[in-house]
């Protein structure tokens, strides 16, 4: 069955602190997507990054950057010198196959990231 | 850049009440999602849409539930006899062909 954790459910830090959100996926399929939005106090979901499951390689936009580690079924998302427009609630999901009829995502929990100045 | 829009932005309705939420996904996208976010929590898939059908469908989407493309624009949600538990937040989605889906900003149902 698929599955999304986030076990951090509210994170808090001080403006220019790193910080890293983590996610674990459950998944029995070999292909897959995974993914990470955010989600401003506005509501809308935010495109983050996409990773399918054949790229293992970690990847870095600017402030943010993503380890995916297969071995672990995580995809951990770091926010290196955090600003205040960084709070929001971040969501990992996760999407089963390739080209099928449907490519639902399975959402996690959710983290809240509160960055104080 | 192309985006998915969503009307109206909100929508109060009484309990019993038919509602109607519209989408306009991308235009050359193929696949066509709705989701749900109830008030702080996570976001719930409900129906995906492919080729003028359902492809798959949720436990949450039952027979109050229904999907359409009338016009090969609009995509919209129905809800038949909305009840306080369906207040959410509705998210529209369409994918292109790269497996990346495009959400749009919602629709706030608020059920009373």
């Amino acid at each position: 069955a698929q599955k999304v954790t986030q076990a951090q459910t509210e994170i808090s830090v001080v403006e220019k602190e790193d910080v890293t959100l983590d996610c674990v996926y459950e998944t029995r399929d070999t292909t897959y997507y995974l993914f990470w939005y955010k989600q401003p106090p506005s509501g809308e979901l935010v495109f983050l990054i996409r990773r399918n499951s054949f790229d293992e390689q970690n990847e870095i936009s600017g402030r943010y950057s993503w380890n995916f580690q297969k071995s672990t079924s995580s995809f951990n998302f770091t926010i290196t010198a955090s600003q205040v427009v960084d709070s929001a609630v971040y969501f990992c999901a996760l999407s089963e196959g390739y080209g099928g009829a449907t490519n639902k995502l399975i959402f996690g929990t959710g983290t809240l990231l509160a960055v104080q100045p | 850049e192309p985006e998915v829009t969503q009307t109206p932005s909100h929508q109060v309705t009484q309990m019993g009440q038919e509602v109607i939420l519209r989408c306009v996904p991308i235009s050359n996208h193929l696949y066509f999602y709705w989701y749900r976010q109830i008030l702080g929590q996570k976001v719930e898939f409900l129906v995906s849409f492919y080729n003028n059908e359902i492809s798959e469908k949720s436990e949450i989407f039952d027979d109050q539930f229904s999907v359409e493309r009338p016009d090969g624009s609009n995509f919209t949600l129905k809800i038949r006899s909305t009840k306080l538990e369906d207040s959410a937040m509705y998210f529209c989605a369409s994918e292109d062909r790269s497996y990346e889906q495009y959400f749009g900003p919602g629709t706030r149902l608020t059920v009373t």
